[in-house]
């Protein structure tokens, strides 16, 4: 079974902290692509990041950072010196086999207060 | 280049009828897919479209149907609307040469719907 589990349904910071949102994930290919998305108020889905399973490797763009595991089966995103404009629900999904589909958690809502 | 955009992007309607949204993708990206996101159930994949062909199909009823035209443009439908079929119904284009492929999705701002 493919399976993407967002475990924090709510995060609340104040601005200028780091903040980490938590991704794990089920699959039994060798092959999957994992991604990050944020979905604004506006409701419209932001493309963050992909990662391939065979490409571990850690990346970092600005503020964001994606730590890649596959020995624990997560990919978390860490958001450095939050900013009220990083407020927003966060979706990490999977898309692995011949399904051409993407399996989302649920999602993180994370606020940032000023 | 525009992004995806889907029409209408609200829209109102009673028990039993039905609705067609309408999204149209990047240009050049030959992959459509509608996504269904409501608070309990959260993003649910409803199927995909390429090159006018039906690719894959989520766990939905037959009354979820959709198209796609030979410029990439798609279209969903729903039938017989139920008060659970209120939703935002997201469309997202890709690339996607390859069915197993990981190109990234590209999503529009989603058609809310409110069924009364």
């Amino acid at each position: 079974a493919q399976k993407v589990t967002q475990a924090q349904t709510e995060i609340s910071v104040v601005e200028k902290e780091d903040v980490t949102l938590d991704c794990v994930y089920e699959t039994r290919d060798t092959t999957y692509y994992l991604f990050w998305y944020k979905q604004p108020p506006s409701g419209e889905l932001v493309f963050l990041i992909r990662r391939n399973s065979f490409d571990e490797q850690n990346e970092i763009s600005g503020r964001y950072s994606w730590n890649f595991q596959k020995s624990t089966s997560s990919f978390n995103f860490t958001i450095t010196a939050s900013q009220v404009v990083d407020s927003a629900v966060y979706f990490c999904a999977l898309k692995s086999g011949n399904t051409g589909k993407l399996i989302f958690g649920q999602g993180t809502t994370l606020q940032v207060k000023p | 280049k525009a992004g995806v955009t889907q029409t209408p992007r609200y829209l109102i309607k009673t028990r039993g009828q039905q609705v067609t949204l309408s999204c149209s993708p990047i240009s050049g990206h030959r992959s459509v897919s509608w996504y269904q996101q409501t608070p309990g159930q959260g993003l649910q994949f409803l199927f995909e479209y390429f090159s006018e062909t039906q690719r894959n199909k989520g766990n939905f009823p037959g009354r979820f149907s959709g198209r796609q035209f030979s410029n990439s443009r798609s279209e969903m439908n729903v039938s017989t609307l139920e008060l659970g079929d209120s939703a935002l119904y997201l469309c997202a284009s890709s690339l996607a040469g390859r069915l197993a492929g990981g190109d990234e999705q590209f999503f529009g701002p989603g058609t809310r719907l409110t069924v009364l």
